[in-house]
């Protein structure tokens, strides 16, 4: 089983705060890295991908990915209460993704 | 814009009962999904399928079957539903193309009574 590692939390942020949301995984030969966001009752949306060493930024969020420490994090600019969400980091060694069982974010007004 | 379409999307079913789960994909893509998600144990793959009539066991197949007769349309099968397949089943769907990324449809809950 190819294990992708997630704190639980629940993470507690403030509003217009930054919040970091990390994520390890077992598998090597990954390739490709994914950020999802999951609202209660809601089946989960695509936030980001990335697939390469470094940073990639998209409006307030920023994935960043080290092949080498086999670590890949997302950053959540300015966060809003509409952020509270579960964030779900998935990984591709393969045809599917395998998925760490989510962060659960807290913003408070 | 990717449309995962998941026709039922509450069913409950008695115990013993054959049930099916419908899935079309409105993007051509060669790859789909079935998953299932339980509070605390996160997205587990069932089955998945790379091409029309192929098929691949995910993590958690027992009790499942799947078929795939047409590129658009992935169906999930409980042969015999068990109080344990009580759950929010998840499809998704993938191309090479669109960079891998795969795309859910809205899920269906199911609960087995």
């Amino acid at each position: 089983q190819k294990e992708v590692e997630q704190n639980s939390g629940p993470l507690s942020v403030p509003e217009g705060a930054i919040a970091s949301l990390n994520c390890t995984y077992s598998d090597r030969g990954s390739q490709s890295f994914f950020w999802y966001r999951q609202y209660s009752g809601k089946s989960p949306e695509l936030i980001m991908s990335i697939y390469s060493n470094g940073d990639k930024e998209d409006g307030r969020f920023t994935a960043q990915l080290n092949k080498a420490s086999q670590y890949v994090s997302l950053l959540i600019r300015d966060s809003q209460p509409s952020d509270s969400a579960t964030y779900l980091c998935a990984v591709k060694p393969g045809y599917a993704l395998n998925f760490g069982k989510g962060t659960s974010l807290l913003v408070t007004p | 814009d990717v449309k995962v379409t998941q026709s039922s999307r509450y069913l409950v079913k008695r115990t013993g009962e054959k049930v099916f789960l419908e899935c079309v994909q409105d993007m051509d893509h060669e790859n789909m999904f079935w998953y299932r998600q339980d509070p605390g144990l996160g997205l587990r793959l069932i089955y998945f399928s790379y091409d029309v009539k192929m098929k691949e066991k995910g993590d958690i197949p027992e009790g499942y079957s799947v078929s795939r007769e047409k590129k658009e349309r992935f169906s999930l099968i409980l042969e015999s539903a068990s109080t344990n397949q009580t759950s929010m089943y998840l499809c998704a769907s993938s191309s090479e193309s669109s960079g891998n990324t795969i795309y859910f449809g809205e899920g269906s809950w199911l609960t087995v009574v």
